[in-house]
């Protein structure tokens, strides 16, 4: 079936520092969405991309859907304590989200 | 706020046991999704309801089921339970049932089996 990799697995960075997450698809996806779990929370959805080849951004958040509709990418400038969390993407297959095993941030303040 | 609710926030219960967890989609929502996440796991798909039928099935074990009632809210039966069905159970809802849709997200139910 679809399936929707992301990679990293865990990232831990410096506060400050840069990050980026990255979501394969193993199918062209209609359009891609990206939720983020805070620590004891619950997923909140935070964008859809639906293009190809659409650039979004949320202050420090710039997102990217790729050329060919298979791949996405989460970027966050210059990290904050706050961003800490654990960050899916989500891409249709047969009708549902299917949502990637997510990265978990984590931040040294 | 994400305005789904979701019944209990944490059970406890032991090996055998059935239960059921209860949800409350966002006023207007007609999708109501089930998913499982075990600890640092991802989001596992167990089952979509729209409308009051079964639209879309992941990977749910047939000592799982649920049911969307007329009000639209959901419910999730868990029986038989064994030790590895500890877990955060989250239900979301959407307006529609399509890929497209934004996914509001409850702030789940801590099951723990002992």
């Amino acid at each position: 079936g679809q399936q929707v990799m992301q990679i990293p697995q865990y990232q831990h960075v410096q506060e400050g520092e840069d990050f980026t997450t990255y979501c394969n698809s193993s199918t062209t996806l209609s359009n891609i969405q990206w939720y983020k779990q805070r620590p004891g929370g619950h997923p909140v959805f935070l964008i859809q991309l639906v293009k190809s080849g659409e650039v979004k951004k949320q202050k420090r958040l710039t997102f990217q859907f790729g050329e060919a509709k298979k791949n996405s990418s989460l970027h966050i400038t210059a990290t904050q304590t706050t961003d800490v969390g654990t960050y899916f993407c989500a891409g249709d297959g047969a009708q549902k989200l299917v949502f990637g095993q997510g990265t978990r941030l984590t931040i040294n303040p | 706020d994400s305005g789904v609710t979701q019944t209990p926030k944490h059970l406890i219960t032991a090996t055998g046991q059935r239960v059921t967890l209860r949800c409350s989609p966002r006023s207007g929502d007609l999708s109501v999704y089930w998913y499982q996440q075990s600890l640092d796991q991802g989001l596992q798909f167990l089952i979509q309801y729209y409308n009051g039928e079964e639209r879309a099935k992941g990977n749910i074990l047939e000592r799982f089921s649920a049911q969307q009632f007329p009000d639209l809210h959901s419910e999730l039966n868990l029986s038989s339970l064994e030790l590895g069905d500890s877990a955060l159970y989250f239900c979301a809802s959407s307006v529609e049932w399509g890929s497209t849709d934004t996914q509001y997200f409850g702030p789940g139910t801590r099951l723990t089996v002992l």
